[in-house]
């Protein structure tokens, strides 16, 4: 049974580009949360999706943009990327309480 | 913002000894999951306690939970060097079904001495 898996594993661009990370959920999970971790810190909730609509927001603007399928796999859009948002991108899966995360994808903003 | 804190921020023990680090959050919770983190990589789902459980144990962990002190703490047994990564506690605030987002400390840093 595969997990959570993330694509691509690590990603370079340029300040003022956009940017979309996908996520497969674990086989049976029909939610995916999306997690932005700095270096040094604990990851940090940017939104959650349940029945391709988003249920729950963090603290993040708009330019953090999400979308679920009907397969229940995600993506996350990024537009006018920041320095700031150099980070791993954790997406996670979840049917109930646990939430199952994927390898994260590195993005680095120059 | 983040609710969780981890202490200590970095331990160091020898391989054999226990670890045991702690969580507090401020606001009340649904249930707190224990997460380890290898060198950056994603997040392993180590336990999970519920609001209305106060000690849970898997293999060579034992949580325990304090909502009264709004406290956790994670001891690892008979440690490995395998066991040197980070560990995150982090909270779930939703009361009834259904997963939420959870918030999380700054995390511990566990490093076993062979």
């Amino acid at each position: 049974d595969a997990g959570v898996t993330q694509s691509p594993t690590h990603l370079i661009k340029t300040r003022g580009q956009q940017v979309t990370l996908r996520c497969s959920p674990k086989s049976g999970h029909d939610t995916v949360s999306w997690y932005q971790q700095a270096l040094g810190q604990g990851p940090q909730f940017i939104f959650q999706y349940y029945e391709e609509e988003e249920r729950q927001r963090g603290n993040f603007p708009d330019r953090f943009s999400g979308h679920q399928f009907p397969n229940y796999s995600s993506e996350l859009n990024v537009n006018a990327l920041l320095l700031g948002d150099s980070a791993l991108y954790l997406c996670a899966s979840s049917l109930v309480d646990e939430q199952f995360f994927g390898p994260g994808t590195r993005l680095t903003v120059l | 913002s983040q609710q969780g804190e981890e202490d200590p921020q970095a331990l160091s023990i020898q391989e054999g000894e226990n670890a045991t680090m702690n969580c507090s959050y401020k606001t009340s919770i649904n249930n707190l999951q224990w997460y380890r983190q290898n060198s950056g990589r994603g997040l392993v789902h180590l336990i999970l306690i519920r609001s209305n459980e106060r000690e849970k144990h898997s293999g060579r962990l034992r949580v325990t939970l304090d909502t009264s002190k709004k406290s956790s703490s994670l001891l690892i047994t008979a440690s490995r060097a395998a066991d040197t990564a980070s560990y995150f506690c982090a909270t779930d605030g939703r009361t009834g079904g259904g997963a939420d987002g959870l918030t999380f400390g700054k995390g511990t840093h566990l490093i076993i001495q062979p």
